[in-house]
């Protein structure tokens, strides 16, 4: 069984200031995800990473997947209310036809 | 360009009571999943479709029945509704085995 971590659970922050997420699996895995999630919303893909040491962007938001592929990083650079949500990682092993999520990390932004 | 649509919204069973959760896709997607969602757990998946006619297990099965006789629907069915079963109830789809998920917006379920 695949384990998924993500740390830290809870995040509250100030507008303004920069944050890293992590997400750390037991296993390697062949991709991982990035969602958000909105108060009574499903998450939404932010992003996928499938090659390790791969660097995205996406505005604010930075992905990094680890060089093993067993970990990856979110860095938000000068945060935003409306960054406020559950941002829940996901992975795929090789050959499996569905995603495995971690618990997320709640995170709040204050004005 | 409705994507995964969910119905009920909202539901309260009382305990025994059956239902069905309703999950639909407009976009052509092969595969459907079904997960629930429990406070500060993530999410965890109950079943999965790979195609019409084709179902198997997620992490946790116990309690719920699905089928998919059409691409476009994969109904869950809970049959004797236990307190244990309250949660909100996720439906997703994917065109490939391999690509990103679309969620519908979740049945929040409660069982008194």
């Amino acid at each position: 069984t695949q384990l998924l971590e993500q740390s830290p659970q809870f995040l509250s922050i100030q507008e303004g200031e920069n944050l890293t997420v992590y997400c750390n699996s037991s296993s390697v895995s062949s991709s991982l995800q990035w969602y958000r999630q909105e108060p009574g919303e499903g998450p939404v893909l932010l992003v996928t990473v499938v090659t390790g040491g791969e660097v995205k962007k996406l505005k604010r938001l930075t992905f990094q997947f680890g060089d093993a592929r067993k970990d990856s990083s979110l860095h938000i650079t000068a945060a935003q209310p409306g960054d406020t949500g559950l941002y829940l990682c996901a992975v795929r092993r090789a050959g499996a036809q569905k995603l495995v999520f971690g618990q997320g990390t709640r995170l709040t932004i204050n004005p | 360009n409705a994507g995964v649509t969910q119905t009920p919204k909202f539901r309260i069973l009382k305990i025994g009571q059956s239902m069905t959760l309703q999950c639909a896709q407009d976009m052509n997607h092969n595969y459907m999943y079904w997960y629930r969602q429990d406070p500060g757990m993530g999410l965890k998946l109950i079943y999965y479709s790979v195609g019409a006619g084709i179902t198997d297990k997620g992490e946790v099965p116990n309690g719920y029945n699905v089928s998919r006789s059409t691409t476009e629907d994969f109904p869950l069915r809970l049959e004797l509704a236990a307190p244990s079963q309250t949660s909100v109830y996720f439906c997703a789809s994917s065109y490939t085995g391999v690509g990103s998920y679309t969620f519908g917006s979740g049945t929040r379920l409660t069982v008194v």
